[in-house]
């Protein structure tokens, strides 16, 4: 199985502000996503991270909120830019080769 | 993806089995049914999957009707560890193939002494 890592683990940010997160999988995979999961919801994909192209963005998200990239297969960041308290989430990167594996998640407190 | 219905919560004793279940009444032939779970404040964990025969695994054994209509989920000696919400998700054949994992509400087992 995959092992997803994520930096950073929390953090605190003022309002108009960028958070970026780094998300780093032990192994190649062919594909990675990153989802939100605001507090007592479910799981929102926000994206699929391409390596080598755009990512493809789910309906609601936009690229200029949630720029993502993805330079090589075992590696992706995503922004969450210019920050209100409504970004306030846990933000989750996901990785699948056969199998789909989750890291622990970033949660982001914004003020 | 077709969609699912899992009931929002259910209780285990300690040590008894743990029965989850989940409609699928839409799935398409070349979709597969997947579990995980959320242990509060972590991220999600693969359980199982399967097609149509039923699968085991040393977490759990994953049960399909025949007409592939619903499924179960059975942790067979829920321990207060297994205390999670689990989610049943169906998505367009494994592998490299692009399929989304979308998440429902899950399922909020609570497995108590």
């Amino acid at each position: 199985s995959a092992v997803i890592s994520q930096k950073p683990s929390r953090d605190i940010c003022q309002r108009g502000t960028s958070l970026t997160i780094q998300c780093q999988v032990d192994s190649q995979v062919t594909m990675m996503f990153w989802y939100r999961q605001q507090p007592g919801q479910s799981l929102t994909l926000i994206a699929t991270a391409n390596q080598g192209s755009e990512a493809t963005y789910e309906s609601g998200f936009v690229i200029d909120k949630f720029p993502i990239s993805r330079p090589n297969l075992t590696f992706s960041t995503l922004t969450v830019s210019n920050m209100s308290p409504e970004d306030s989430s846990i933000y989750l990167c996901s990785g699948r080769e056969e199998t789909q594996y989750f890291g622990p998640g970033t949660r982001l407190l914004v003020l | 993806d077709a969609k699912t219905t899992q009931p929002p919560s259910m209780d285990c004793a300690e040590g008894r089995a743990a029965n989850l279940p989940c409609n699928h009444s839409t799935i398409s032939g070349n979709e597969y049914v997947y579990w995980y779970r959320q242990i509060h404040s972590q991220g999600p964990q693969y359980i199982i999957h399967g097609l149509k025969n039923n699968e085991t695994n040393e977490m759990a054994s994953l049960i399909i009707t025949e007409d592939r209509k619903s499924s179960t989920l059975i942790l067979p000696h829920a321990t207060l560890r297994d205390t999670a919400v689990y989610y049943c998700i169906v998505r367009v054949a494994g592998g490299t193939s692009y399929g989304k994992l979308t998440f429902g509400q899950g399922t909020i087992l609570t497995v108590h002494p």
